[in-house]
């Protein structure tokens, strides 16, 4: 597609659902990255994908937090028991080396 | 620690008038430097990056970033800023290519008539 697009773009949950967030990064992007921004915040790195592999996922805040690729392309992340203190944007972004990260718009969860 | 920060929460602008927004960043190489735009309710935009070369960057709307290094800096700059530049905006670095790019706080822009 032209663009990196996340769904759903507003997502409520009750504390202790889980809840799955879909990417569909630019078609042969092979990084893929997925951010965390609170309200008021500048984003904060999750996790990072080059093609199926998690290359790095040193910011997911706890082992609530799991992301997969298992194809190469399409990404999602997936929030166990959902805690109030997750409620963020999440967003997703891809590139391709040389270029500019390109995000998409976001996934807003509210935790209730 | 490698950190992005961006000294100024709010800044307040005339429309006409001339902006800088600040960015310095702690590493000890020159990593790869971006400005985002962040309108309400949307996503991220790329206004420009620097990789190499020339220090003065263009992007897009009319900004320019120039990098300097003695001062670990890539401030955003826009001679003449208009009603639809009130957003919030995010220097971002990245260390190595293809890496996670590392955000600061952001700086939200108000723009008054």
């Amino acid at each position: 597609g032209a663009g990196v697009s996340q769904s759903p773009r507003y997502k409520v949950a009750k504390r202790g659902q889980d809840v799955a967030l879909r990417c569909d990064p630019i078609s042969g992007h092979v990084s893929l990255f997925w951010y965390q921004q609170a309200l008021g915040q500048g984003p904060e790195f999750l996790t990072y994908f080059q093609n199926e592999a998690q290359l790095d996922k040193s910011g997911l805040p706890s082992d609530r937090f799991f992301a997969e690729r298992p194809e190469g392309s399409v990404s999602t992340l997936k929030i166990q028991r959902t805690q109030q203190e997750d409620s963020a944007v999440y967003l997703c972004a891809s590139s391709l080396v040389g270029t500019g990260v390109v995000f998409g718009p976001g996934t807003r969860l509210t935790v209730l | 620690a490698q950190s992005v920060t961006q000294p100024d929460i709010h800044i307040t602008v005339s429309e006409g008038a001339s902006l800088e927004l600040r960015c310095n960043y702690s590493y000890g190489a020159t990593p790869y430097l971006f400005w985002y735009v962040q309108s309400p309710g949307q996503g991220l935009q790329l206004l420009l990056k620097y990789f190499s070369g020339d220090t003065l960057v263009q992007g897009i709307k009319g900004f320019e970033a120039e990098f300097k290094r003695s001062q670990s800096s890539f401030n955003l700059r826009k001679p003449s800023v208009h009603w639809s530049d009130a957003a919030e905006y995010f220097c971002a670095v990245a260390f190595q290519a293809g890496t996670a790019l590392i955000f600061g706080k952001g700086t939200t822009l108000s723009v008054s008539s």
